[in-house]
């Protein structure tokens, strides 16, 4: 089985500042990775796929970098409305698709 | 638009069952595999089961399997789960998925809103 470690738990930025999320995974997930956010009492939603490629309508200030078993999910400059949680994602493991434990994105 | 709408969660008993159903509209549901996915209140996302196009394969995470089932109707454009044997750490919110396909093979590209089951007694 596949464990993807994310790191920090919680990240604490202030509105406009850049946000740096990591995800690590136990063995080379290629760039089968994908990262989702998730706000509270909703469902999650896709952002990045391909470890780099942003998902239809998500905004340029998100970014996606990595391949084999390190990978970063950056936002460059926050807006009020990317405060949520962020799950990393394999999906080079069909059929699972083992997430890391999230992320919070906290207003500081 | 892409749609998925969980419905059948509740409280039930240890030891129980239930089943969930997802109705989904706005794409060609037998074109695509589905999963559930669960997430326990406070937890991460966890995935739970797989089905393919046309049902013939399916697959389930270690601490479902025997307990579980995933069938689909693809006449009625509806995803289920059935659930057995009932254990509290299945408490979770339970979210039917969309599994991409193309570029998108492998991720979860469309959710529903959730439906919560509580085993409690």
């Amino acid at each position: 089985e596949i464990v993807m470690t994310q790191s920090p738990a919680t990240l604490s930025v202030s509105p406009g500042e850049r946000a740096t999320l990591s995800c690590r995974a136990s063995q080379s997930v290629s760039s089968n990775l994908a990262w989702y956010q998730q706000k509270p009492g909703q469902a999650p939603r896709l952002l990045i796929y391909g470890a780099s490629t942003r998902a239809t309508g998500i905004p340029a200030r998100f970014s996606g970098s990595g391949s084999g078993t390190e990978f970063t999910l950056t936002i460059s400059s926050l807006q009020s409305e990317d405060f949520a949680v962020y799950y990393c994602q394999q999906y080079n493991n069909w059929p699972s698709g083992t997430f890391g434990q999230g992320t919070k994105v906290e207003i500081k | 638009e892409v749609q998925l709408v969980e419905s059948g969660g509740g409280l039930v008993q240890p030891g129980g069952s239930l089943r969930l159903s997802c109705a989904a509209s706005g794409f060609t549901f037998s074109s695509y595999w589905m999963s559930w996915v669960r997430q326990a209140p406070g937890k991460g996302l966890e995935w739970v089961a797989n089905i393919k196009q046309d049902g013939s394969e399916k697959y389930y995470v270690d601490s479902v399997k025997g307990r579980f089932t995933i069938s689909r109707d693809n006449a009625k454009n509806s995803l289920y789960l059935q659930m057995n044997s009932l254990r509290a750490e299945d408490t979770a919110v339970y979210y039917c998925a969309r599994r991409g396909d193309g570029e998108l093979w492998g991720t979860f590209d469309y959710w529903g809103q959730g439906t919560l089951v509580t085993v409690s007694s």
